[in-house]
């Protein structure tokens, strides 16, 4: 599975739309972007994933650049309950496997 | 759907004690993950399950640890003898993969924690 680089950390006042990138440069074309967060204490949840189009659902959205090297997730409105550490993942499901990098925390401040 | 199910939530032993923790998939899942988590190393992938056989237990620290599917609604993860670097919070996730389903969201059980002494 390729590996994906994220900023440690992010700030985003409530309200405000949050912008998380990840870079994943060595993605190959049968790999999907997934975007995962967990809350304190909670087991992660699934957020959003795509392969090469946008794709938004009503978390999140997820747009990809056209060379697939990075992305970016977009929560429209961040409210306090967001704060989270999110996980950008690459991964080659053919056989479901995922790997997990140390994500990015983002704070939500009032 | 109740989600994701794990027993104990949590689970406090001795060093030298044997300690087996408990999954219950998603009905209908067919993959079946086993997740450490740690301040240290962070998420990792301990071993996974495809129609209840092993696919890649590459994660599996050593041999004090073993990993059960006996059937499609049930998981074990066993730890024998525990020692007080075991000490994590352990999560099974399950999801649905097919053949035309070429993505893999995995539901994620609360966790367990264990604390070994």
């Amino acid at each position: 599975d390729a590996k994906t680089t994220q900023p440690p950390s992010m700030d985003c006042a409530e309200g405000r739309a949050a912008n998380l990138p990840c870079n994943h440069s060595t993605i190959s074309g049968n790999e999907y972007v997934y975007w995962y967060r967990q809350i304190h204490s909670q087991g992660p949840q699934y957020i959003i994933h795509g392969l090469k189009n946008n794709e938004t659902n009503e978390m999140a959205s997820l747009i990809i650049t056209e060379d697939r090297k990075s992305s970016t997730l977009i929560l429209p409105h961040a409210t306090l309950r967001d704060t989270a550490v999110y996980y950008c993942i690459v991964s080659n499901t053919n056989a479901g496997k995922s790997t997990f990098g140390d994500g990015t925390t983002l704070t939500v401040k009032p | 759907d109740a989600g994701v199910i794990q027993s104990p939530r949590h689970e406090v032993t001795e060093m030298g004690q044997e300690v087996t923790l408990r999954c219950k998939p998603i009905s209908g899942h067919n993959s079946l993950f086993w997740y450490r988590q740690t301040m240290m190393r962070g998420l990792e992938l301990l071993i996974y399950f495809n129609n209840n056989v092993p696919i890649d237990d590459s994660g599996m620290p050593e041999d004090r640890f073993s990993a059960k599917m006996p059937n499609a609604s049930f998981s074990t993860l066993k730890i024998q003898p525990s020692e007080p670097r075991d000490s994590a919070v352990y999560f099974c996730a399950s999801s649905f993969w097919g053949a035309r389903e070429r993505y893999n969201e995995q539901f994620f059980g609360p966790g367990t924690r264990l604390t070994v002494l």
